[in-house]
């Protein structure tokens, strides 16, 4: 069965920073991967994903995440927080016709 | 326009009650989900169905019933609630492909059971 592990509850981060969420994987084949944001009191958004080709994906808000097959990473990461990039992000995996997802990480930016 | 909608938005109900929320999305996507979120924010996959034909049922108490009365709609219904089913459930739909696409999540539906 496939998982995910998200290893920080919580990530905190002055704005301005770069920032890395970190997220490791474990399935059989190949792994499609996805980052999602909650923000509070709504539902999830998607952000960016992973199938295959290069291993720096470019998603929405100036988020990217690296896929590390050799690492079994997926680790989302902005270049320059902003206060309003605070929110719960999730890793997932789809497995058997649904994601599993990881338990999440609370993204702090200070300002 | 609302992508994926769910209503109600809250929902307080006593136990033992049975209680329905519905979900409707207007992307054309042939695949809708459940999911539910408990108070530790921990997301996970209740049912799943394509084109309107159950394709996973996790282990969920037989409690819960889905109805998918057409592809754009998957209803929940829920008997004889508990004070544990007390939780946030999403609605989600994506057009499935082989799992390569995203899917779309509903504003959630906040349920406590007193």
């Amino acid at each position: 069965a496939q998982s995910v592990a998200q290893p920080e509850d919580q990530v905190n981060v002055a704005e301005g920073n770069p920032l890395t969420v970190k997220c490791t994987y474990s399935v059989s084949g190949n792994p499609y991967l996805f980052w999602y944001v909650q923000y509070p009191n709504r539902g999830l958004q998607f952000l960016l994903k992973y199938i295959t080709g290069d291993n720096l994906v470019k998603g929405s808000y100036g988020f990217e995440a690296e896929f590390n097959k050799s690492q079994t990473s997926f680790h989302l990461k902005k270049p320059s927080a902003l206060v309003s990039d605070s929110a719960l992000y999730f890793c997932a995996v789809m497995g058997r016709r649904a994601l599993t997802f990881g338990s999440g990480t609370r993204l702090q930016v200070q300002p | 326009d609302t992508a994926v909608s769910q209503t109600p938005k809250y929902l307080v109900t006593q136990m033992g009650n049975d209680k329905s929320i519905k979900c409707e999305q207007n992307l054309g996507h042939d695949t809708m989900y459940w999911y539910k979120q408990d108070s530790k924010k921990f997301l996970k996959i209740m049912f799943s169905y394509n084109n309107k034909e159950l394709i996973i049922n996790e282990t969920v108490p037989n409690r819960f019933s889905p109805k998918s009365p057409d592809k754009a709609h998957l209803n929940l219904h829920i008997n004889s609630l508990e004070l544990g089913d007390s939780a946030v459930y999403f609605c989600a739909s994506s057009q499935f492909l082989a799992g390569l696409n995203e899917q779309f999540f509903g504003p959630g539906t906040r349920l406590t059971v007193l």
